[in-house]
């Protein structure tokens, strides 16, 4: 069974940063495009970030291109999302997701981002 | 962007009941259309893509249908595990991939 599971969130100041991590166990993460989602009760999820299978490609939302980087390191079986310059805006649930052919087949437990001062 | 609309925000309905959620696009998307349940607690869980296929392990009871902009997620005898919100998504126009805002299933 794919599982996923995220690390890294927790509470920053307006303008900090965070790497968020997406780890894969008991199978092959770079045979994937994987995806970082977030959810918030007031906007629902929205989709933030995509990454194909060698790392050569990425795709952001415009809310966090040029603040957030999207990588992997296949050795480890790990994305990541590097966050900065981070906002209230930016409190959410993450997570990580497979990419099943631009759905979202298998989800992580998510980790929660905080922003606040 | 393509806006994802679902309808009601909330349904109330009893066990055993056959209930229709549905789901419109702002544009066309075809049949890149996939729709998603949440429990409280929980991540998001794929049940149907390409607007009718139930995604593996999905019990029967689940069935998508539509095409372009209007979609609908029907759930036949509903049992006690289907109470949750439901969520779709369309991946015609991407990026960005877009969600509905959710319809939540509850108990009458």
């Amino acid at each position: 069974e794919v599982q996923l599971v995220e690390s890294g969130g927790g509470l920053v100041q307006p303008g900090g940063s965070l790497r968020l991590s997406c780890a894969a166990s008991d199978f092959t993460l770079s045979s994937y495009w994987v995806h970082w989602l977030r959810q918030d009760p007031v906007k629902g999820l929205m989709w933030v970030s995509q990454i194909n299978r060698d790392g050569s490609r990425t795709t952001y939302a415009d809310s966090v291109r040029g603040r957030f980087t999207i990588s992997r390191d296949n050795a480890k079986n790990t994305v990541y999302l590097q966050m900065n310059n981070l906002g209230a805006e930016d409190t959410a649930l993450y997570y990580c997701a497979t990419d099943g052919g631009a759905r979202f087949d298998n989800w992580g437990q998510g980790t929660l981002v905080t922003v606040s001062s | 962007e393509i806006v994802m609309t679902q309808s009601p925000a909330t349904l109330s309905v009893s066990p055993g009941e056959r209930v229709t959620l549905s789901c419109r696009a702002s544009q066309h998307v075809g049949t890149n259309l996939a729709w998603y349940q949440q429990k409280p607690g929980q991540a998001p869980r794929l049940l149907i893509y390409a607007a009718f296929n139930r995604a593996t392990g999905i019990p029967i009871r689940f069935s998508g249908s539509g095409s372009g902009t209007e979609f609908t997620l029907t759930i036949n005898s509903l049992q006690s595990e289907d109470f949750a919100v439901y969520y779709c998504q369309q991946y015609f126009n991407w990026p960005p991939y877009t969600f509905g805002q959710g319809t939540k299933l509850e108990i009458k």
